[in-house]
């Protein structure tokens, strides 16, 4: 256990809707960022946030959006979910220092039909 | 420009023989290197990271890789295959220079391991 959690672990979802991802992160770790992994592949690095700003965005459009909370909790949010947004989103926690490990939840499973 | 390449997608060995999962990466600055563990409908698990110290680099359930400079490669092995490593491995690059320390992650590797 990596002390990361996510919420909900199963999703499904209409196309055209929207959702919210949460993830609690790891005691004492105060950034917080977002991957998306297709089904057989590696995954993709959304966006990062630390100390409740993002401060690094992968390449994936405005309707992914995201939040993080003074305790350092985070949100991912995807407006107009379409079929290719079905995927597992990690989230994973680590501190502000540079080249240390990141620490990744369980993941939540999001099936847009 | 930064990516890593794991060379198969896909490994299979016999219980009790050793594993070698391979990983390339380009950097144009100096990298840290992770390998992470995934099972099956499980998150990912830290195995061993690389960080500028000691080239060969211990992990966790007897797991090593090493850091080649010069062929750019940071290879994972273990001597002997258990049921239990069946998952999926990557390979994961940051850069020092790298604002955000985002993680460039490898295609993966699929390890299966036979009876």
């Amino acid at each position: 256990e990596t002390g990361v959690t996510q919420s909900p672990t199963h999703l499904i979802k209409t196309r055209g809707q929207q959702v919210t991802l949460r993830c609690s992160s790891q005691s004492g770790h105060n950034t917080v960022s977002w991957y998306q992994q297709a089904l057989g592949q590696g995954p993709q690095f959304i966006f990062q946030y630390y100390r409740e700003e993002e401060n690094g965005r992968g390449n994936f459009p405005p309707r992914f959006s995201g939040l993080q909370f003074p305790n350092y909790s985070s949100e991912l949010n995807v407006n107009a979910l379409e079929l290719d947004d079905s995927a597992l989103y990690l989230c994973a926690s680590k501190t502000g220092t540079m080249n240390t490990e990141a620490f990744f939840g369980q993941g939540t499973r999001l099936t847009v039909v | 420009a930064q990516s890593v390449t794991q060379l198969d997608s896909h490994v299979s060995v016999s219980e009790g023989t050793p594993v070698l999962l391979r990983c390339n990466y380009s950097s144009s600055y100096s990298p840290s290197l992770f390998w992470y563990v995934q099972h099956p409908n499980k998150g990912l698990q830290l195995l061993l990271k690389y960080t500028s110290a000691a080239t060969l680099v211990k992990g966790i359930n007897g797991f090593e890789a090493e850091f080649k400079k010069s062929e750019t490669s940071f290879h994972l092995t273990k001597p002997s295959a258990h049921m239990s490593d069946a998952a999926e491995y990557f390979c994961v690059v940051t850069l020092s220079r790298d604002n955000f320390n985002k993680f460039y992650f490898g295609s993966g590797t699929k390890l299966n391991v036979k009876p």
